[in-house]
């Protein structure tokens, strides 16, 4: 089954430094997403990527957060000024609509630490 | 929004037990997936299952989407079953965003 790809798996970073966690989602998905889950915590979205733009964003999705799709692979997730609060496990997951099969592949996490 | 609400918040079973985890839902989906967050932190997908019946091996899940409620069967259940289970769910009317329950933590002793 095809996987989707994530790293670094573990990230530790000073509060107010910049951080970019990056993901390689399912070769022919078309639609990427980023949640996080804050220890002991449930899932939760912060944003959905479609034609190389937004297309849904939660409110903890704020303007310290961004996303590109730097290249035809990679897909990144940047906090520019990290909080302690910003600690948690940020999944990356892609969909392809038509395969209705799978659903939402998610990709193993990247636990983030601030210090 | 729609909530998500799963149940029992907690189990604790012995080794070769069944088990059933339930997840209710209070409004119509186009998706529903099934979880397990294994110790490690990673999410699994066990079921994508909107409606119907599926099996995989030891695993079971039944969606009965008119009356908003999804049944994830757990038997012969083995250590390392252990984890955290979530349902997670798209609404209808145009979001693409998965909402997901609080999980059930599921304990298997030997």
């Amino acid at each position: 089954e095809p996987e989707v790809t994530q790293t670094p798996s573990h990230q530790v970073t000073q509060m107010g430094q910049e951080v970019i966690l990056r993901c390689v989602p399912i070769s022919n998905h078309l639609y990427f997403y980023w949640y996080r889950q804050i220890l002991g915590q449930k899932v939760e979205f912060l944003v959905s990527f479609y034609n190389n733009e937004i297309s849904e964003k939660s409110e903890i999705f704020d303007d310290q957060f961004s996303v590109e799709r730097p290249d035809g692979s990679n897909f990144t997730l940047k906090i520019r000024s990290t909080k302690l609060e910003d600690s948690a496990m940020y999944f990356c997951a892609s969909t392809d609509y038509r395969e209705t099969n799978y659903g939402y592949t998610f990709g193993s996490g990247t636990r983030l630490t601030v210090v | 929004g729609i909530q998500v609400e799963q149940s029992p918040p907690d189990l604790i079973l012995q080794e070769g037990a069944n088990s059933t985890l339930r997840c209710n839902f209070s409004d119509s989906v186009n998706n529903l997936q099934w979880f397990h967050q294994n110790p490690w932190g990673q999410l699994i997908n066990l079921f994508y299952i909107p409606s119907g019946t599926k099996q995989n091996g030891r695993l079971s899940a039944t969606t009965v989407a008119t009356e908003r409620y999804s049944l994830l069967y757990i038997s012969s259940s083995q250590t390392t079953d252990s984890g955290v289970y979530f349902c997670a769910v798209v609404p209808q009317g145009g979001s693409e965003k998965l909402v997901f329950g609080k999980g059930t933590k599921l304990t298997v002793n030997p």
